[in-house]
């Protein structure tokens, strides 16, 4: 089966780096995404990895490795909005219309 | 502006009672999708669309059914055999060529007692 693994939950202060991880056991792969969602909101679309290294995108980077199965978020100068659940999602190696969502990190920063 | 809207934001029904939520997108998108967000877990595929008339099952499509007979639209019925049916419904979209990521509506939390 395809099975995706981050943890429940992370606090961090505000200023801080926190870094998510999400780790991956898939038949395959075909592409790596991560997701913002605030409590109540629509997920929304933060980054994409397909090749191994980093992909910085202003305070928000995402890093994959394929060979570990292993991908992590990396959010800097933490701001208190950045308070959300990140989901880490995975296309289905099967069917790659298809996406597996892992359960989500819920993040919450605090003064 | 361009986007998915969901209507409507929250709902209450019966036990029993069937219900539809709406998905509309003005983005142009070929597919389109349904989700069911429970605490704790990840996102779980209801039914998909990639195009217009046609759909396929997701991972939990029992007790639920759906329709694509515009490419704008793909409406969810929560049926009466859906054992659990209180959860929070988000509809997303996506274009076929190119882009990979899903754009998501502002979801829909049913309630049923």
């Amino acid at each position: 089966g395809q099975n995706i693994d981050q943890p429940t939950e992370m606090t961090a202060t505000e200023g801080a780096i926190v870094q998510i991880n999400c780790t991956y056991q898939t038949s395959g792969f075909n592409g790596l995404f991560w997701y913002q969602q605030h409590a109540g909101e629509a997920p929304t679309f933060l980054s994409y990895n397909v090749l191994d290294g980093l992909e910085e995108k202003g305070r928000f980077s995402s890093f994959l490795s394929r060979s570990k199965g292993y991908s992590y978020l990396l959010l800097k100068e933490l701001q208190m909005k950045d308070s959300a659940s990140y989901l880490c999602a995975v296309r289905d190696p099967y069917n790659t219309d298809k996406l597996i969502f892992g359960t989500g990190t819920r993040l919450q920063v605090f003064p | 502006d361009g986007g998915i809207t969901q209507s409507p934001k929250y709902l209450f029904r019966k036990e029993g009672q069937n219900v539809t939520l709406s998905c509309e997108q003005n983005l142009n998108h070929d597919a389109m999708y349904w989700y069911r967000q429970d605490p704790g877990q990840g996102l779980r595929l209801i039914y998909y669309s990639q195009i217009v008339n046609d759909f396929q099952k997701g991972d939990i499509a029992e007790g639920y059914s759906v329709s694509r007979e515009k490419k704008e639209s793909f409406p969810l019925t929560v049926t009466s055999a859906q054992k659990n049916p209180t959860a929070f419904y988000l509809c997303a979209s996506r274009p076929t060529q190119g882009q990979y990521e899903q754009y998501f509506g502002p979801g829909t939390r049913l309630t049923v007692t």
